[in-house]
């Protein structure tokens, strides 16, 4: 009965390849997140969205382009993959009710580009 | 700009020690700070969130406390046990950006049988 999922929890693939990753949250959260870890572990958010519109959108090629259904779901399209997009991308929800609330994440996807 | 800073980057306790995580933050003007346990290959686990109106939270043998005028949380785990070694991280939720979690780069804990 998992929270926040994601899927594929693994992925390969080769430079130039375009790949997408999923997410869904069963937790009514309005507002959902795209955060990056890096090889050294840290961790930086790339998207947000609530309720569908995009509200943050940090310095991040166009090459990736995020992409929300409904509320419930957030996906991250990556097109023409570098060797340097190599990472562990986590999704994150949570509730938008007056102050910031609790950022629940997934397992994370890790995406390795050959 | 904000930004999170964990010390000591690792830390290795026996077991049954107290555990003492710090992370101070540059900008005072928060919503609220989240601490959280990575264990390797894994996602991220809340272990507690504290507004910036409180001064502590508690769950279990955990306890974090804020002092937003000098920027700093602390992340106490009493009687520490193996199953605590993870890697912990802290975030930020700074007030000029109402969704945008500012992380730490965590401190990496191992507890010693």
């Amino acid at each position: 009965d998992t929270a926040v999922s994601q899927t594929p929890k693994y992925l390969v693939t080769q430079m130039g390849n375009d790949k997408s990753i999923k997410c869904e949250q069963n937790l009514g959260h309005d507002t959902m997140y795209w955060y990056k870890q890096d090889s050294k572990k840290f961790l930086k958010i790339m998207f947000s969205y609530n309720n569908k519109e995009l509200i943050i959108n940090e310095t991040v090629p166009n090459r990736f382009s995020p992409k929300s259904p409904d509320k419930a779901h957030l996906n991250l399209h990556i097109n023409s993959l570098e060797l340097g997009d190599s990472a562990v991308y986590f999704c994150a929800s949570s509730p938008r009710t007056g102050v910031p609330g609790e950022l629940f994440f997934g397992e994370g996807s890790r995406l390795t580009v050959l | 700009k904000q930004e999170v800073t964990q010390i000591p980057a690792a830390l290795s306790v026996p077991e049954g020690e107290n555990l003492v995580l710090n992370c101070s933050f540059t900008d005072s003007a928060i919503y609220n700070l989240q601490w959280f346990r990575q264990d390797p290959g894994k996602g991220l686990t809340s272990l507690l969130l504290i507004q910036s109106s409180q001064r502590e939270q508690t769950s279990g043998r955990l306890n974090a406390s804020l002092d937003k005028s000098s920027g700093r949380s602390t992340l106490y785990i009493a009687a520490s046990q193996p199953g605590d070694s993870a890697t912990y991280l802290c975030a930020v939720r700074s007030t000029d950006s109402w969704g945008k979690l500012q992380f730490g780069a965590g401190t990496q804990v191992v507890v010693t049988p």
